[in-house]
């Protein structure tokens, strides 16, 4: 079974300045990815960033990157230059790749990132 | 090209009542999904499908029915609703991909209030 833990449940952040959400995993499979998820505040579920076990570089989108540490099981979110429009519930999710199974995603209980003008 | 929908957006049931949540897709993805999301809390999986005609149960699927007779829909049912069932919807759907990521693209949700 997945777990994924999220420790912050609240973070703040001035505009333009960057910022990191923890991501910590729990699992014993050794293929797995990661997803980061963006909720803003009108409640869709927006795709930012994926991270497989096997891959060897951090995974980047933009403004968002993913610092994967796999030793320590961690998996946080950087955003650079945070904007207004950041401001959001942001989720950590896994799934274990087996071959031929549906992709469930286990989700953490999120942080709410708040961007400061 | 809309990608996930779903209908409704926004239901009130008194308990004991039965409804049905319609997910759509014009991705033609294979793999399609039911999560609730409870106030505080991340997206827990109810049911899910691998194909057409093809349905297992997730982490929490007491008290729901999920049906998919076509590759685009995936319906969820609720035959007696309870107050417990009160929470927010999201349906999800990606597809079958020989590496490693299969991203799960979301409806937009639908509020379900059980009184």
């Amino acid at each position: 079974a997945q777990k994924i833990t999220q420790t912050q449940p609240g973070m703040f952040v001035q505009e333009k300045e960057a910022v990191t959400l923890d991501c910590t995993y729990d699992t014993s499979d050794p293929s797995y990815g990661l997803f980061w998820y963006k909720q803003p505040s009108s409640g869709e579920m927006i795709f930012l960033i994926y991270q497989g076990s096997y891959d060897q570089q951090n995974a980047t989108e933009g403004r968002y990157s993913l610092n994967f540490q796999k030793a320590r099981k961690s998996a946080n979110l950087v955003i650079s230059a945070s904007q207004l429009g950041d401001s959001a519930m942001y989720f950590c999710a896994s799934f274990s790749a087996y071959v031929g199974s549906a992709r469930q995603l286990t989700f953490g209980s999120g942080t709410q990132l708040t961007v400061l003008p | 090209n809309a990608g996930v929908t779903q209908t409704p957006k926004f239901r009130v049931l008194k308990t004991g009542q039965s409804m049905t949540l319609l997910c759509a897709q014009d991705m033609n993805h294979e793999y399609m999904y039911w999560y609730r999301q409870d106030p505080g809390m991340g997206l827990r999986l109810i049911h899910y499908s691998v194909g057409e005609g093809t349905t297992a149960k997730g982490e929490v699927p007491d008290g729901y029915n999920v049906s998919r007779l076509k590759k685009q829909n995936f319906l969820l049912g609720l035959e007696s609703a309870a107050p417990s069932q009160t929470s927010v919807y999201f349906c999800a759907s990606s597809s079958l991909n020989t590496g490693m990521q299969e991203t799960q693209y979301f409806g937009p949700g639908t509020r379900l209030l059980v009184l």
